[in-house]
């Protein structure tokens, strides 16, 4: 089974297209995490929800909009999609936002490469 | 600020050879989390260890082992013996143990070391 899944693998769209990411954890984790990895290999945070509560929103265009319908799922919808948004984009989960004392690793899910051309 | 460094960028050896991929942080709190994530060509993250700041005690996994040094601010990943599977991007990663709603658990990740093992 897997833990953390997103749809789709892959995604190749026009620029100012609207377009969503799916995640999925079956892990029974409370918090899940946005990160885009640039064409450097670069990993960088873009959200996080807590058992539906946005608690991360880092500087991202507000074209980024995620949404959580319910812990077990964050979505990621970008409107008026542009060249520089081609990377790869990673779903995670955690047991818990809280660091200290519990199991916070993170889990990834196996990434969307979203291509804008 | 906190702050990952992986200063190698690529490193080749040859297999069988140890081989040692440096990481160094920055943070202003005095608990903290480190992680090691592996990235093989196939794309996916896959989590290789967790370590609290309050434990220095070094780790050994098989073939993988882990010196962290608060002292030095460094969390190094030595591969004994490596094999052609090791062949991937290896990220270092800071997670802080702040208070209230600052603790968010996310991930301060490093550059990346890209490993190549040769046959």
């Amino acid at each position: 089974d897997t833990a953390v899944s997103q749809t789709p693998k892959y995604l190749v769209t026009q620029m100012g297209n609207d377009k969503s990411i799916k995640c999925e954890q079956n892990l029974g984790h409370d918090t899940m995490y946005w990160y885009k990895q640039d064409s450097k290999k670069f990993l960088k945070i873009m959200f996080s929800y807590n058992n539906k509560e946005l608690i991360i929103n880092e500087t991202v265009p507000n074209r980024f909009s995620p949404k959580s319908p319910d812990k077990a799922h964050l979505n990621l919808h970008i409107n008026s999609l542009e060249l520089g948004d081609s990377a790869v984009y990673f779903c995670a989960s955690s047991q818990s936002r809280l660091a200290g004392g519990l199991r916070n690793e993170q889990f990834f899910g196996p990434g969307t490469r979203l291509t804008v051309l | 600020a906190q702050k990952v460094t992986q200063a190698q960028t690529e490193i080749s050896v040859v297999e069988k050879e140890d081989v040692t991929l440096d990481c160094v942080y920055e943070t202003r709190d005095t608990t903290y989390y480190l992680f090691w994530y592996k990235q093989p060509p196939s794309g996916e993250l896959v989590f290789l260890i967790r370590r609290n700041s309050f434990d220095e005690q070094n780790e050994i996994s098989g073939r993988y082992s882990w010196n962290f040094q608060k002292s030095t601010s460094s969390f190094n990943f030595t591969i004994t013996a490596s094999q052609v599977v090791d062949s991937a991007v290896y990220f270092c990663a800071l997670s802080e143990d702040l208070t209230g709603s600052s603790n968010t658990g996310k991930l301060i990740f490093g550059q990346g070391t890209t490993l190549q093992v040769k046959p």
